[in-house]
């Protein structure tokens, strides 16, 4: 079975440093890795996938993830956090062999993003 | 290119009732996957369809059942409603089936069962 551990519920940064959003997964073979974001009262928006290739990737609003398969990780980064960055942000798994179909996503308990001036 | 869009917005049931929740899909997309999200928790996937057809299911009771339809909308049905299943009802779609396409949210339906 495929899931990913998010392990903090809340990370507080100020405006202008750096972030860091954690996320760690547990899937058999090789793993596509997704970020979303969620704001108040609305859908999940896309930020960032890893397929295969580059370890790091990137995406939008600055946001970028490292893959790392020794550690089963895939962070989230974003180098000068913004205060319209705070929201609730999912890390997920999917797997084409994983049961219940390929495009079945798993997604972490999610991390609550708060930027502060 | 309109997005995912889903009716309605909010929905009040109680226990015992039945309750259709529907979902255009992005202009484009043929895969429809629907995933219910309790307060304070990630989404939960519940079922896939592809091409009319469900090809993907979550651990939920048969008592949740879907649809798509030719033009790719698709309807989630939940039978015999539960206090359980208050939740937010999200769903999304992607061009393909296949799992490496970035699944597009809609904005979700909010049921409350009393």
């Amino acid at each position: 079975a495929q899931s990913v551990a998010q392990p903090e519920d809340q990370v507080n940064v100020a405006e202008g440093n750096p972030l860091t959003v954690k996320c760690t997964y547990s899937v058999s073979g090789n793993p596509y890795l997704f970020w979303y974001v969620q704001y108040p009262n609305r859908g999940l928006q896309f930020l960032l996938k890893y397929i295969t290739g580059d370890n790091l990737v990137k995406g939008s609003y600055g946001f970028e993830a490292e893959f790392n398969k020794s550690q089963t990780s895939f962070h989230l980064k974003k180098p000068s956090a913004l205060v319209s960055d705070s929201a609730l942000y999912f890390c997920a798994v999917s797997h084409p062999g994983a049961p219940g179909g390929g495009n079945k996503l798993t997604f972490g308990t999610g991390t609550q993003l708060k930027v502060e001036l | 290119e309109t997005g995912v869009t889903q009716s309605p917005t909010h929905l009040i049931k109680t226990r015992g009732q039945q309750v259709t929740l529907r979902c255009s899909s992005q202009s484009g997309h043929n895969t429809v996957s629907w995933y219910q999200q309790a307060l304070g928790q990630g989404p939960q996937f519940i079922f896939q369809y592809y091409r009319e057809e469900e090809n993907g299911r979550g651990n939920f009771p048969p008592r949740f059942s879907g649809l798509q339809f030719p033009n790719y909308s698709s309807e989630l049905n939940v039978n015999a409603l539960e206090l359980d299943d208050s939740a937010l009802y999200l769903c999304a779609s992607s061009p393909v089936s296949g799992g490496y396409n970035e699944q597009f949210f809609g904005p979700g339906t909010r049921l409350t069962v009393l």
